[in-house]
Formats: C-alpha cells, structure tokens, sequence
C-alpha cells in the first residue's frame, strides 16, 4: 500500500461544476496537508494548506481533513476552464519531506 | 518577492555525464528541498537541507549529492547519468520546518 493514494482520473467536468478531489493516506504521523495545482511544464503551485484536521476556505477553494479517517479533500465551486490543471495533493510530518499523491487530472471545459 | 528559481530550464545528456542543478530560494527562506518528478506522477523527494546542513534524504543512490551555499541557494549534482534519471527536477523552498514550501518550475532533463 502506498503512503498516499490518489486517483489519477481524468476528471471532465462542464464550466460552473463543483469538483471533489480526494486523497487517502495510511501514515497516522501525517500533520500537514498541502494541495498544489500544476499546470503543464510548470512546477506545482500552492494552493491550500492545513494543519491537523479540519477546514479551510479560500475564494473558491475549500480544502477538508478528517485524519480520523486518513482522508483529505479539496472542493472547487463554480469551476473554471483556467482551473484545467493537475491537482496534487501532498502531506508531511512536521519539517520532513512532502509525500505526494500521483495527482489527479482535471479538465473543466467551457 | 520573486519566486524560486531554477537553472536551466531545459538540459540534454548523453548516459554516463554528470549534471548540475542550481535552485535560488525565495529569499528569507532557508530551507531548500529537491524533488524528482517522472511522467504521471508526484515529485518524490531527494534532499532536503536547511541552514547548510542535509535534513533529510529520499531514497535515492549516492550518484545523487547536493550541497547548500551560505546564501541559501543550492545544488543537485548527479553522476553517472542513466536513462531513467530523465525527469522534471523540482526545488522547493520554505522558511523551515512545519513551513509551506514552494517551488520552482523545474529543470527538464533528458538523458539520451
């Protein structure tokens, strides 16, 4: 079993569509939980960070942790076709290395 | 604030040639990690250092080494070059532990 799954899709979704991406996780020392957007030939941007369990809304963005039951969320309401990207969903102990999720792709047309 | 930079872009080498990566960290940070990324899946970590000193290593052979500089900029040597060393290598850098990191868009490199 990896340390962090994530389905890979593709995810095809029209403009104006809430998108659910998700990530499980079997390390129970995990305390930081990241999600990036990567756009292609670019490297991964951060878009939402989170400490412990939890929500966190940003504009659009809403990212969700349940460490009760190793699972990680991030909500896109009123998606856009510039949110097109690859999303990755990464976690860390605190200081050490980001485990990533091989990310999910995502295409939003118009 | 500029973000963190990486040099080249874009490298070609032929197997068996080495390479150096450089990384600028975005400044006030001093931590700086690397990162391998293959096709179609997430970065896997190489190095991670911070003040000058290696904090962390992935799971990767010797002929992968780094070093960071008084200024926090950084190095990712790697020797004996094979096939499946081509890859985007990523760096990353934060203010330190328990710190978002954030990345550079990578050096492409292409091993012939």
């Amino acid at each position: 079993q990896k340390e962090v799954e994530q389905d890979p899709g593709p995810l095809s979704v029209p403009e104006g569509a809430i998108v659910s991406l998700n990530c499980t996780y079997s390390n129970s020392a995990f305390q930081y939980f990241m999600w990036y957007r990567q756009y292609s030939r670019k490297g991964p941007e951060l878009l939402m960070y989170t400490y412990s369990s939890g929500n966190k809304e940003d504009g659009r963005f809403t990212a969700q942790v349940d460490k009760s039951s190793k699972y990680i969320s991030l909500f896109i309401r009123d998606s856009q076709p510039s949110d097109s990207a690859t999303y990755l969903c990464a976690m860390s102990q605190a200081g050490t290395a980001l485990i990533f999720g091989k990310g999910t792709t995502l295409s939003v047309s118009s | 604030d500029a973000g963190v930079t990486q040099s080249p872009t874009h490298l070609i080498k032929t197997r068996g040639q080495h390479v150096t990566l450089r990384c600028s960290p975005i400044s006030g940070h001093k931590s700086v990690s690397w990162y391998q990324q293959v096709l179609g899946q997430g970065p896997q970590f190489i190095f991670q250092y911070y003040e000058k000193e290696e904090r962390g290593r992935g799971n990767f052979p010797d002929r992968f080494s780094a070093r960071q500089f008084p200024n926090y900029s950084s190095e990712l040597n790697v020797n004996a070059l094979l096939l499946g060393d081509s890859a985007l290598y990523l760096c990353a850098s934060s203010q330190g532990a328990g710190q978002p990191q954030h990345f550079g868009d990578g050096t492409r490199l292409s091993i012939l």
